[in-house]
Parts: structure tokens; sequence; C-alpha cells
């Protein structure tokens, strides 16, 4: 089955520095996602993101996130002055449609832990 | 805004037992909701999908049913084996795969 990809796995650093999380969605998907999830909590949607723009953000999704599609296949989550509260597994996910019939497909996950 | 509760204790069972599940949801009427299984240390991985006008719905051990009146999924484990040892988390979809999860139960099968 094809594969959502998130490099790093693993991503630690300081409080107040920028970090970039990485994600290769299916190769023919057109929705991308990020979700967060802090350790023992529930997963949290973040944003939405189709046509090179975000569809819909969630209060956790402030001016220190950001999101860029750079070419056709990179989907990124910018945090630009990370928090200590910012460390969560994040995970990205992309569906072809959304057509309720496509699933998504979550990947992996980067575990950020900010210091 | 919409609350989504799932049982709050871990299930611990033997094998070949069947898992029984529990999601109940308040502030909404979704027309659809899902399960999703989680391992640790990995993504929410999509298992199946029930609408509002579907009682049931089967995927080989696994079955699904959707109470609209009492706002609550059930979501069952038949024949259950070590292997389906997860966390497992509905899901509502509140526009456009914005997913709203609950918070999981940690199933736990004995062998």
């Amino acid at each position: 089955e094809p594969e959502v990809t998130q490099t790093p796995s693993h991503q630690v650093t300081q409080m107040g520095q920028e970090v970039i999380l990485r994600c290769v969605p299916i190769s023919n998907h057109l929705y991308f996602y990020w979700y967060r999830q802090i350790l023992g909590q529930k997963v949290e949607f973040l944003v939405s993101f189709y046509n090179n723009e975000i569809s819909e953000k969630s209060e956790i999704f402030d001016d220190q996130f950001s999101v860029e599609r750079p070419d056709g296949s990179n989907f990124t989550l910018k945090i630009r002055s990370t928090k200590l509260e910012d460390s969560a597994m994040y995970f990205c996910a992309s569906t072809l449609s959304r057509d309720i019939n496509e699933k998504l497909f979550f990947g992996s996950g980067t575990q950020l832990s900010v210091l | 805004s919409q609350k989504i509760e799932q049982n709050s204790e871990a299930l611990n069972i033997q094998e070949g037992k069947t898992a029984t599940l529990t999601c109940n949801y308040t502030n909404y009427s979704p027309a659809y909701l899902q399960w999703y299984r989680q391992d640790p240390g990995r993504g929410p991985v999509f298992l199946l999908l029930i609408r509002e006008n579907e009682k049931e719905k089967r995927k080989e051990r696994l079955k699904v049913t959707f109470d609209t009146t009492l706002k609550q999924s059930l979501f069952h484990i038949t024949a259950s084996q070590p292997a389906d040892s997860a966390t497992y988390l509905c899901a509502l979809d509140i526009g456009d795969y914005k997913l709203s999860f609950g918070a999981g139960t940690t199933v736990t099968v004995r062998a």
C-alpha cells in the first residue's frame, strides 16, 4: 500500500529555534493535512492544505506555524520560534479527494522535543 | 463544541474473546464516523467508516455499529488475537477531513 513519508522521525530543538518538519504525501493525492498528538492526549487537527493554500486551520495553528508545498512532492510544516508546549508527535496526512470513500493516510510522525 | 468520549479504561481480554469499544459524541450530528487503529509511535491507520444511514458495517473480524439516536458507535473485534493489541480511535469528520478524534481505547489481547 502507498505510504506517507515523514522526516525526521525525531527532532530535538532548543526553545526559540525554528524547525521544519517534512512530509512526502502519496504521489497522486491532492489534499494535505497536519495533525499533532501531545503525549497521552488526543490527535488534534492543525491545518488542511489544497491547491497551494490553506483550506482550514485550528486555533493551535497560530502565526508561529506555516505550511508550504515547495515542489510537487514535499509538504512542510514550519514552527518559527518553538515553545516547550510544541513538544508533540506531528503527523502528516493526505487523501486523493474529499469523497468520504477515499481514505485518509497518515505518516508515522515526527516526534518533536523542545528543550 | 463537539465532544467525543471513548471507553476511559484500557481493555484487557483473552485471545479468542470479543472486544467491544464504545464511542459517544455530543453536540454534533455527523454524516459518518470513522475508526482508526494506532500502534505506539505510529500514525493512525484507517479501519472502517460507517454512515449515518448504516446500522452496521463489517470488515473481516471487525464490526461497527452506529446509533445516531443514542449518539454512539460500538466497535467490536471478534475472535481477538494478540496482534489486535493497539489503541483504537474513533473520529468524526467535522468538515473536509478536519477530523476530531476521541482519546482512544487501548486494547491488550492476552495469548
